[in-house]
């Protein structure tokens, strides 16, 4: 069973430039993720859908970030601009429905914004 | 906000003792998970204990879970060198279906 494909895996950027992740959960999977992974720090849930609603983007700074799930299969995550502190590891992540399933998690994409 | 709070935050062994890390949180909880994150890869499930359980197993983990003290710990028996990673503990509930991760224990395990 493939697992949950990201890319790219790294991105250097200058801040106020722009940067979009794209992710693809595992086939079957209604709920997907992502989560915001600072070093040294637990990953940040930063939205959540299901299918392609969002169930929670509480803590999406949605002046910079946007995000979206359309046909509720692929999702992209786009950071317009970029700030120094947005560095970090956006790590997508998919399950099969809300509630009490395991999370399988991608490789994560690493960006540095300088 | 991080529900989880992972403790010892490193802890380093010798290949073949145990390794105990402990998680605390604050609000009640449906399930607790853990999970390990090798460096530069993204997270692998670990084991799910649900509220009303206390203990688990599965291989050399062991994982119990006190929800009077609002704390679980995960026990690796006779490490490996490959155990070396860092562990998160994440909780979902309190109203909240939303999964919430702690900072994690960085565990080293000496050859």
């Amino acid at each position: 069973e493939a697992g949950v494909a990201q890319s790219p895996r790294y991105k250097i950027i200058e801040k106020r430039q722009s940067v979009a992740f794209w992710c693809n959960p595992i086939s079957g999977h209604a709920t997907l993720y992502w989560y915001q992974q600072i070093l040294g720090q637990g990953p940040k849930l930063l939205i959540q859908f299901q299918n392609n609603g969002v169930v929670d983007d509480s803590q999406l700074p949605k002046d910079r970030f946007s995000a979206e799930r359309l046909k509720g299969v692929d999702s992209t995550l786009k950071i317009q601009p970029a700030k120094l502190e947005d560095s970090a590891v956006y790590l997508c992540a998919s399950s099969l429905a809300l509630g009490a399933y395991t999370i399988y998690f991608g490789e994560g994409s690493w960006l540095t914004v300088v | 906000s991080q529900q989880g709070e992972e403790d010892p935050q490193a802890l380093s062994i010798q290949e073949g003792e145990n390794a105990t890390m402990n998680c605390s949180y604050k609000t009640s909880i449906n399930n607790l998970q853990w999970y390990r994150q090798n460096s530069g890869r993204g997270l692998v499930h670990l084991i799910l204990i649900r509220s009303n359980e206390r203990e688990k197993h599965s291989g050399r983990l062991r994982v119990t879970l006190d929800t009077s003290k609002k704390s679980s710990s995960l026990l690796i028996t006779a490490s490996r060198a490959a155990d070396t990673a860092s562990y998160f503990c994440a909780t979902d509930g309190g109203g909240s279906e939303k999964l919430v991760f702690g900072k994690g224990t960085k565990l080293t395990v000496n050859p």
